[in-house]
């Protein structure tokens, strides 16, 4: 069975510009997260999307936003693009919101900002 | 203070050595806790899940959650070298939406 996709794997960008970011769930998964990692530290939480409703936001300004399709999968869109904004972003998948659910992660997109 | 702390190593064992990883934490309405596995350019791999406190076997790994501590380890039995990686442990509850927290990583290395 495939597992989380995320596409694109690799993206470069300058300073301003917009980007967005796509994940696919694994099959049957309704809820996906979508997180954070810069380098050295552990991923850090931005949204989460159940049934197609915003059910969580981090800590992360407006310039970042994100929906879900009736089809479960995602996109997170981030504009006005700044150099700190330079990270992996992670999807993440579960059956449900709640959290006896376990997340699984995708490979991630790897976004540098120039 | 973060919510989740853990040592990012890095941690050095030879081949065939029992492994320990640590994290402390500071919100007592976590109840889900997670370890995960992290290879380098590759996202993080669920290993072990567990809920409240206790502990779980899987194969080599073993997870424990004291929660009158604030205090998770993850154990690994026989390391090997494909077990080189980064370990980072996760938490989560009501009070934070069920989204996950996250400890820094601990950086492992297993020599043959």
């Amino acid at each position: 069975d495939a597992g989380v996709t995320q596409s694109p794997t690799h993206l470069i960008k300058t300073r301003g510009q917009h980007v967005t970011l796509r994940c696919s769930p694994i099959s049957g998964h309704k809820s996906v997260s979508w997180y954070q990692q810069v380098l050295g530290q552990g991923p850090q939480f931005i949204f989460q999307y159940y049934e197609k409703e915003e059910r969580g936001r981090g800590n992360f300004p407006d310039r970042f936003s994100a929906r879900q399709f009736p089809n479960y999968s995602s996109e997170l869109n981030v504009n006005a693009l700044l150099l700190g904004d330079s990270a992996l972003y992670l999807c993440a998948s579960s059956l449900g919101g709640a959290g006896n659910q376990p997340q699984h992660f995708g490979d991630g997109t790897r976004l540098s900002i120039l | 203070q973060k919510e989740v702390e853990q040592d990012p190593g890095p941690l050095s064992v030879p081949e065939g050595a029992i492994v320990s990883l640590n994290c402390t934490y500071s919100n007592s309405a976590f109840q889900y806790f997670m370890w995960y596995r992290q290879y380098s350019r590759k996202g993080p791999e669920l290993l072990m899940y567990t809920y409240s406190s206790g502990n779980k076997e899987d194969g080599r790994f073993t997870a424990q959650v004291d929660k009158s501590s604030k205090y998770i380890s993850l154990f690994i039995r026989d390391s090997q070298p494909s077990d080189s990686a980064t370990y980072l442990c996760a938490m989560s509850g009501v009070s934070s939406g069920y989204a996950l927290n996250f400890g820094k990583g601990t950086s492992l290395l297993v020599t043959p």
